[in-house]
């Protein structure tokens, strides 16, 4: 297995301009997270979802940040627009929701907002 | 809201001997408790968990404790190695979905 894949690996954008990171979780599994990382604020959960349906977003900072799962193999979180205070690297992570609670991260995405 | 504190936020070692970092939470119904690594510039990976029914729990070097009553759980390293110098994330979960990390501990690792 390919582990969680993210894409891109790398984001540099400007200020205002839209965003949408992507992620593809394990095959099988039906839990999906998404995190920022940032030095001042750690490792924060954004939203997740199981079996594709979002279960909560109340981590979501703004109405700027949006996140979907159309099917079982793939999730964007989109900002829009963007602001250099949403400069991060950001994780997805999967798991299988029946199973111990592992959760499986993606590399990450590094956005830097200018 | 639930809530999982870690301490310290850094710590320093000799290489060869022990790393303790402590967590307490707060949610009584967390049944999961994992731990991750995470090197520089690297994604946050299991090393180690344990379930509420079990008290402790050790792979090798590295150990977990839990204490169900007082809500506390720690991470043991005995026999450091420069490479276990890393962010060592806790955290507490329901059981596959909801986890809340601890803020991290950087754990240095001195030759």
């Amino acid at each position: 297995d390919a582990g969680v894949i993210q894409s891109p690996r790398h984001e540099v954008t400007e200020m205002g301009q839209e965003v949408t990171l992507r992620c593809k979780p394990i095959s099988g599994h039906n839990s999906l997270f998404w995190y920022r990382q940032t030095m001042m604020r750690g490792l924060e959960l954004l939203i997740y979802f199981n079996n594709n349906v979002p279960i909560d977003d109340s981590g979501m900072p703004e109405d700027r940040f949006s996140a979907k799962m159309p099917n079982a193999s793939f999730s964007t979180l989109k900002i829009q627009p963007s602001e250099p205070r949403d400069s991060a690297v950001y994780f997805c992570a999967s798991s299988l929701a029946r199973g111990l609670g592992e959760q499986y991260f993606g590399p990450g995405t590094r956005l830097t907002v200018t | 809201g639930e809530n999982v504190e870690q301490h310290p936020s850094t710590l320093s070692v000799q290489e060869g001997d022990s790393a303790v970092i402590k967590c307490t939470y707060s949610d009584s119904a967390s049944n999961y408790f994992p731990w991750y690594k995470q090197e520089l510039g690297k994604r946050p990976q299991l090393i180690i968990d344990i379930r509420s029914n079990v008290g402790e729990k050790k792979d090798q070097r590295i150990a977990v404790t839990l204490n169900k009553t007082a809500k506390h759980f720690s991470l043991h390293i005995t026999e450091t190695q420069p490479e276990d110098s890393a962010v060592y994330f806790c955290a507490a979960s329901t059981g596959g979905f909801k986890t809340i990390f601890g803020a991290g501990t950087r754990l240095f690792v001195k030759a």
